[in-house]
C-alpha cells in the first residue's frame, strides 16, 4: 500500500464547477498535510496546508481533513481553465523530515 | 512563502560530462534540502536528502557516486550529475522545508545528448 494515495485522473470539470481532489494516507501519526499545484514543465507550488480536522478555506480553495478516516481533500470552487494542473498531496509524519508525496491528480478545467 | 532558487534552469550536455546544479535558499537558512527528479508525465521521485555539514542520505536505487551532493552552507546545496548519460535527462528539483511547508526551486531541465 502506498503511503499517500491519489487518483491519478485525469479529472475533468467544466469551467465554473467545483473540482474535488482526494487523498488518503496510511500513517495514522501524520501531523500536517499539504496541497501543491504543478503546472506542466514547472516545479510544484504550495497552495494550502492544514493541520487540524475540519475545513480550511483560502479564496476559492478549501482543504478538508479527517484524521479518523485518514483522508484529506481539496475543493476548488468556480474552477477556471488556469486551474488545469497536477495537484499533489503531501503528508508530514511525526519526524519533521519525513514528508511523503502522492503521485498527483491531473485536473483539466474545460472552458 | 520561502524562496528557493536553482541554477541553471536548463542545461544541455554531452554524454560522459558532468553537470552541477545549484540550489539556494534566498531568505532563510536550510539545514536540510531535498533533491527530486521527475521524468515526463511521472510523479516526483525523492533522490536524496542533503544535510548541511554532513553526508547526504540517498534513497534506495539512487547511486551516490553518480549523483554527488554537497551541502556546504546553510543556504547552498549542489547536485553534480557525474558522467551523465541520456537516461539521466530529466527535470531535477530541489526543495527546502520551513515551518508551514516545503518549498521547491524552479527546477533544472537536464538534457544529455
Amino acid at each position: 500500500q502506498k503511503e499517500v494515495e491519489q487518483n491519478s485522473g485525469p479529472l475533468s470539470v467544466p469551467e465554473g464547477a467545483i473540482a474535488s481532489l482526494n487523498c488518503t494516507y496510511s500513517d495514522r501519526g501524520s501531523q500536517s498535510f499539504f496541497w501543491y499545484r504543478q503546472y506542466s514543465g514547472k516545479s510544484p507550488e504550495l497552495i494550502m496546508f492544514i493541520y487540524s480536522n475540519g475545513d480550511k478555506e483560502d479564496g476559492r480553495f478549501t482543504a478538508q481533513l479527517n484524521k479518523a478516516s485518514q483522508y484529506v481533500s481539496l475543493l476548488i470552487r468556480d474552477s477556471q481553465p488556469s486551474d488545469s494542473a497536477t495537484y499533489l498531496c503531501a503528508v508530514n509524519g511525526d519526524n519533521n523530515n519525513d514528508m511523503r508525496f502522492g503521485a498527483g491528480t491531473r485536473l483539466t478545467v474545460k472552458p | 512563502g520561502a524562496v528557493v532558487s536553482q541554477h541553471p534552469s536548463r542545461v544541455i550536455c554531452k554524454s560522459g560530462t558532468s553537470v552541477k546544479i545549484e540550489c539556494r535558499s534566498l531568505d532563510f537558512q536550510a539545514t536540510t534540502m531535498f533533491w527530486y527528479r521527475q521524468f515526463p508525465k511521472q510523479s516526483l521521485m525523492l533522490m536524496a536528502t542533503s544535510n548541511e555539514g554532513s553526508k547526504a542520505t540517498y534513497e534506495q536505487g539512487v547511486e551516490k557516486d553518480k549523483f554527488l551532493i554537497n551541502h556546504a552552507s546553510l543556504t547552498l546545496s549542489t547536485l553534480t550529475v557525474t558522467s551523465a548519460h541520456p537516461e539521466d535527462s530529466s527535470f531535477y528539483i530541489c526543495s527546502a522545508r520551513v515551518t508551514g511547508g516545503q518549498y521547491f526551486g524552479p527546477g533544472t531541465r537536464l538534457t544529455v545528448t
